[in-house]
């Protein structure tokens, strides 16, 4: 079963307080992203990761951090966060050819107070 | 500067009508181009990809693409109330990893 996972689903911080937000996928896919959703902005990309510790930064990566040292594991990590960085966070896989596809998982809804 | 533009932003079709979904980019090396549906509170799943000019059918589900003008069209005849959701246009580079999308369309089906 081809499945993308992201724990917590709901989380709740105090400004300056640092986050960690967690994704799986079971696919042993290469490459994982990491996007925020905000209301009228679409999906922007925070991160994107093309294997084990082969990390890029993607078009808002201020304010954020990743690590990936394992295939299936993709985190993103907010140290010290603000509240402009309340959001949903998804995360998402994909093996990487031509005409290959994302798979999201369920997001990550993040208030920062 | 968004490489994947959409148009309407919204839309509102009554239910067993036609919906058309644009979606132009301005990158002029994408290659590929998907749809993907998310429903409210949901994430977002791919619901048709085309890769070649022409048009692809699947159900009540078309989709053309004009490479020459970089330009997708979705188009959902019999529309139903749980078509309801934000339609996303993904485009993507030959050899690149990264997804560009759109701000997408909302579209609305009324009972």
């Amino acid at each position: 079963d081809m499945k993308v996972t992201q724990m917590p689903r709901y989380l709740i911080k105090r400004m300056g307080e640092n986050v960690l937000l967690e994704c799986g996928q079971d696919m042993s896919h290469e490459t994982m992203y990491w996007y925020r959703q905000d209301p009228g902005l679409g999906l922007q990309l925070i991160y994107i990761s093309y294997d084990v510790d082969s990390n890029s930064e993607g078009d808002i990566p201020k304010g954020y951090r990743v690590s990936r040292k394992k295939r299936e594991h993709f985190s993103l990590i907010l140290d010290s966060a603000k509240t402009n960085q309340t959001s949903v966070y998804f995360c998402a896989s994909s093996s990487g050819g031509n005409y290959a596809e994302q798979f999201f998982g369920p997001g990550t809804r993040l208030t920062v107070l | 500067q968004q490489k994947v533009q959409q148009s309407p932003e919204s839309l509102i079709v009554p239910e067993g009508g036609m919906a058309s979904l644009n979606c132009t980019s301005s990158d002029r090396n994408v290659d590929y181009f998907w749809w993907y549906r998310q429903h409210s509170g949901k994430s977002p799943k791919m619901l048709m990809s085309i890769f070649s000019n022409g048009e692809k059918e699947e159900g009540r589900f078309t989709v053309h693409l004009n490479k020459a003008s970089l330009h997708t069209s979705l188009h959902i005849r019999d529309s139903q109330p749980s078509d309801s959701a934000l339609y996303l246009c993904a485009a993507r580079n030959t050899g690149y990893q990264n997804f560009y999308f759109g701000k997408g369309t909302s579209l609305t089906v009324i009972p």
